[in-house]
């Protein structure tokens, strides 16, 4: 099946920089990757996902990239905000099921 | 309000004690899903369901069995829960597959002793 890697487990930004989480996917069938937000006490939602027809994907300071040939994919959060602060999940939806993967989580932590 | 709704929020209960959390949809969605979320591990897809009547093992089904024989209701059940099913359980819902965006509901801490 497939299986989802996600690094770093945690990250700390200074306030208006820039965070990176990346992923990694081991079936190259797989079509479907989402990246879902998680605040304290609440479930996750969604905030950016890309098809594996397009190689990225922009919404105001989130962008996501697709690399198929490397089957790695990045969230990039520019001018972080103390709102940003949140765990971050990427996951992956593979070809002909309806099952969804999820990488382990990113604690993401931006420094006033 | 859209909305995906579970309960109990908590739980705490013995080995062996069957329990059953509810998950209810307001959206009409077809497909329905299951995980459960642990630290260090992330989120892990235990069933889905795509439509009523249809149900599918995710990555972790061991210990639980599910029903959809309504298309808003999908409950999880545990029959002889064991602490190693201790965890923070979500339900969550799509118009239109695991492909789609995935409305969660807000948790379910269950504590099995």
């Amino acid at each position: 099946g497939e299986n989802v890697e996600q690094h770093p487990s945690t990250l700390s930004v200074q306030e208006g920089d820039s965070a990176v989480i990346k992923c990694t996917y081991s079936d190259s069938a797989s079509n479907y990757f989402p990246w879902y937000k998680q605040e304290l006490g609440k479930g996750p939602q969604l905030i950016i996902d890309i098809r594996s027809n397009v190689g990225e994907k922009k919404d105001q300071r989130i962008a996501v990239t697709l690399n198929k040939t490397a089957k790695h994919f990045s969230l990039h959060i520019t001018e972080t905000q103390p709102e940003d602060s949140a765990v971050y999940f990427c996951a992956a939806k593979g070809f002909g099921n309806e099952k969804l993967t999820f990488g382990t989580g990113t604690r993401l932590t931006i420094i006033p | 309000e859209a909305q995906v709704t579970q309960n109990p929020r908590y739980l705490i209960t013995v080995t062996g004690k069957k329990l059953t959390v509810t998950c209810s949809q307001n959206m009409n969605h077809e497909y329905m899903s299951w995980y459960r979320q642990d630290p260090g591990l992330g989120l892990r897809q235990i069933y889905y369901s795509m439509n009523v009547e249809v149900t599918d093992k995710g990555d972790v089904p061991e210990g639980y069995k599910v029903s959809r024989k309504e298309k808003r209701n999908f409950p999880l059940i545990l029959e002889s829960p064991s602490p190693n099913q201790t965890s923070l359980y979500f339900c969550a819902s799509s118009p239109g597959g695991a492909g789609y965006e995935q409305y969660f509901g807000p948790g379910t801490r269950l504590t099995v002793t």
